[in-house]
């Protein structure tokens, strides 16, 4: 059973700080991925990595940045918080695989994220 | 531009109606379409894909390639398919990365 989990459920953080969001996966997936949620909005991707060391940017990338030192770890960090980057963001991996049905993302739990 | 459209943000139906979620997209090529789900309190996860055929829990859903839809839809809607739910195409020309919509409230009212 793929696991996909994310360090934190809820963090409260204030306008400035530095803030690093943590995914684990343990399926030795390739690809990783960093969404956010926003009601209305669906999900947005922010960053994504097919490789150790490899990122690509999303749609909205503006304001984070990704670290990706190894294959089962992918880190999104907001380097400098602000209000608007409060948001549900949700990490999914999946695998490189051509066998179709291994294209699913497989999602974390979700880090709910309040900037004040 | 590579797009999925869900029109509803919130659906309401009571207990045994038949329900259909809306989902069009735009996608240059052989789309390959989803269906997300997430319960509340619970991660997103696959419900069903094109490809599959199949019926999850009830739910098929029909890629319509003239209409470019992606309808999920189910006879008898249950309590326990209130839950928020996605659809989704994969941009091979992008990567491989998901477009969602915005996502439908499913409301199962008893």
């Amino acid at each position: 059973d793929v696991k996909v989990t994310q360090s934190s459920r809820y963090l409260v953080k204030r306008t400035g700080e530095k803030v690093f969001l943590e995914c684990v996966q343990d399926m030795d997936h390739e690809n990783m991925f960093w969404y956010r949620q926003d009601p209305g909005l669906g999900l947005r991707l922010i960053y994504f990595s097919y490789d150790v060391k490899m990122k690509e940017k999303g749609d909205i990338p503006e304001g984070y940045s990704v670290s990706r030192e190894k294959k089962e770890r992918f880190s999104l960090i907001l380097e400098s918080a602000s209000t608007n980057q409060t948001s549900m963001y949700l990490c999914a991996s999946s695998s490189h695989l051509s066998d179709s049905n291994e294209e699913t993302q497989y999602f974390g739990p979700g880090t709910r994220l309040l900037v004040l | 531009a590579q797009r999925v459209t869900q029109p509803e943000k919130l659906l309401s139906v009571f207990k045994g109606a038949p329900v259909e979620l809306k989902c069009n997209y735009s996608y240059s090529g052989s789309p390959e379409l989803f269906w997300y789900v997430q319960y509340s309190r619970q991660r997103l996860q696959l419900l069903l894909r094109h490809i599959s055929r199949e019926s999850i829990k009830g739910f098929t859903a029909d890629l319509n390639k003239g209409e470019t839809s992606f309808h999920l839809k189910k006879p008898f809607a249950q309590e326990e398919d209130s839950a928020m739910y996605y659809c989704a195409l994969i941009s091979y020309n992008q990567g491989g990365k998901l477009i969602f919509g915005q996502g439908t409230e499913l409301s199962v009212k008893p």
